[in-house]
């Protein structure tokens, strides 16, 4: 149990587009989202969390102009990085948290898409 | 502020042990987390601490003192698939996780 997918698992795009990453929790109702961002060798840094059905949280630092972020639904969450550059490549991952715990795991743990990897050329 | 610290890499010799230290300042705690991170793909659960003591699971265990701050990852019997990056996180008040910039685990033959 507690499966989240993120789509697409690598994206390519030039200056100036938008580029939507996609993450889903396929097997339970997420209710918190986390959007984190990680350059190379470099820990994760949160950029934002999101709740279904209100806007999200950002960090510090991060822009919400910019990184678009939707809790739709309880199943789907999405990051819209607009305008992109060069210094926006970088590995996204987003984790899904759901109310109470699932049996025999930790309390409030997140569970991790295995990532998006975006390159702005 | 918030704090967590850990080394940044660590080199060992396959077959053998190694243990990753973590300490921590945070506003709250409720439970320490370790991860386990290979290059390129995202982070995957290893264990969970909330009480003082010692956790043992299989080749790993993890150990927390609430009271010092502190709590380390022990690997036995390392393999070459071990060779990763290893993350510790805190998981504060308000159940948001604090993460530490990670232990580059280098295993040699």
């Amino acid at each position: 149990g507690a499966v989240v997918s993120q789509h697409p698992s690598r994206v390519i795009c030039k200056s100036g587009t938008s580029v939507k990453i996609e993450c889903r929790s396929l097997d339970f109702q997420a209710t918190t989202m986390f959007w984190y961002r990680q350059f190379p060798k470099q820990s994760l840094m949160l950029m934002a969390t999101s709740n279904e059905g209100s806007k999200a949280t950002y960090e510090q630092g991060v822009e919400k102009d910019k990184f678009l972020i939707n809790h739709a639904s309880l199943t789907l969450s999405t990051l819209t990085v607009t305008s992109a550059h060069p210094e926006d490549s970088s590995f996204y991952i987003c984790s899904a948290r759901g109310e109470g715990s699932i049996s025999y795991r930790p309390p409030y743990e997140q569970y991790f898409g295995p990532g998006t990897r975006l390159t702005v050329t | 502020g918030q704090n967590i610290d850990q080394p940044t890499e660590m080199t060992a010799t396959e077959g053998a042990i190694v243990q990753i230290n973590c300490t921590y300042q945070t506003s709250g705690f409720n439970g320490l987390f370790w991860y386990q991170q290979h290059a390129g793909e995202a982070p995957t659960f290893l264990s969970y601490n909330v009480l003082d003591g010692l956790e043992e699971k299989g080749r790993f265990s993890s150990f927390l003192s609430r009271s010092k701050g502190y709590s380390y990852l022990l690997l036995k019997e390392l393999q070459m698939k071990d060779s990763a990056s290893y993350l510790c996180a805190v998981m504060d008040s308000n159940y948001q996780l604090i993460w530490g910039a990670g232990t580059k685990l280098i295993i040699k033959p």
